[in-house]
């Protein structure tokens, strides 16, 4: 499985400002996720994130608010913009784990998260 | 709609106890991929199977087993003879090929298992 790393691993941030959030992962990967799960609640879809295009944002989520890069087939960020206390959460990202194939796996597997309380 | 159902919110049980934790979902493809995944109290989430949507299989492992029923729309988890690390919530998801492969999560299912 593939190992994921997030910077940071908690913030805590003013309202008005913003934060980008990195994730890192050993190993190549297509497809990358960005998830939030806001206190007590479960994990929500912000966007799919991969190599070469641009990201695709679930409803409810828009590029500005939430802009992504994706550079590389190992790295991403996130960034969460004009930040409001609506925006505390725990956002994680996740990756697709190949097998030694090369094909997919299916299996998804998440970084430990960055916890984002804003004030 | 809600696609991946979690009917239990909380459950409570005695250490040594087995527990079922309930999964329906909904999808009309037929290519897709059940998840389940623990999640502690220190915050991290812990992939514990993935399932396609060709394997009705059920699938042990040490005290986790998983029943899938394609029939019922279910994919249901049991721990045999809970522990207290076992306390955790667990969460059921939906991928699909429709959704990028993306999860489609259940909202949950917070286990707590007591001496």
């Amino acid at each position: 499985s593939a190992v994921i790393s997030q910077k940071p691993s908690r913030d805590i941030c003013q309202r008005g400002t913003s934060l980008t959030i990195q994730c890192q992962v050993d190993s190549q990967v297509t497809m990358m996720f960005w998830y939030r799960q806001q206190p007590g609640q479960s994990l929500t879809l912000i966007a799919t994130a991969n190599q070469g295009s641009e990201a695709t944002y679930e409803s409810g989520f828009v590029i500005d608010k939430f802009p992504i890069s994706r550079p590389n087939l190992t790295f991403s960020t996130l960034t969460v913009s004009n930040m409001s206390p609506e925006d505390s959460s725990i956002y994680l990202c996740s990756v697709e784990g190949g097998n030694s194939g090369g094909s997919s796996s299916y299996e998804q597997y998440f970084g430990p998260g960055t916890r984002l309380t804003v004030t | 709609a809600q696609k991946v159902t979690q009917a239990q919110t909380e459950i409570s049980v005695v250490e040594k106890e087995d527990v079922t934790l309930d999964c329906v979902y909904e999808t009309r493809d037929t290519t897709y991929y059940l998840f389940w995944y623990k999640q502690p109290p220190s915050g991290e989430l812990v992939f514990l199977i993935r399932r396609n949507s060709f394997d009705e299989q059920n699938e042990i492992s040490g005290r986790y087993s998983w029943n899938f029923q394609k029939s019922t729309s279910s994919f249901n988890f049991t721990i045999t003879a809970s522990q207290v690390v076992d306390s955790a919530v667990y969460f059921c998801a939906l991928s699909e090929i429709n959704s990028g492969y993306a999860l489609n999560f259940g909202k949950g299912t917070s286990l707590l298992v007591t001496p």
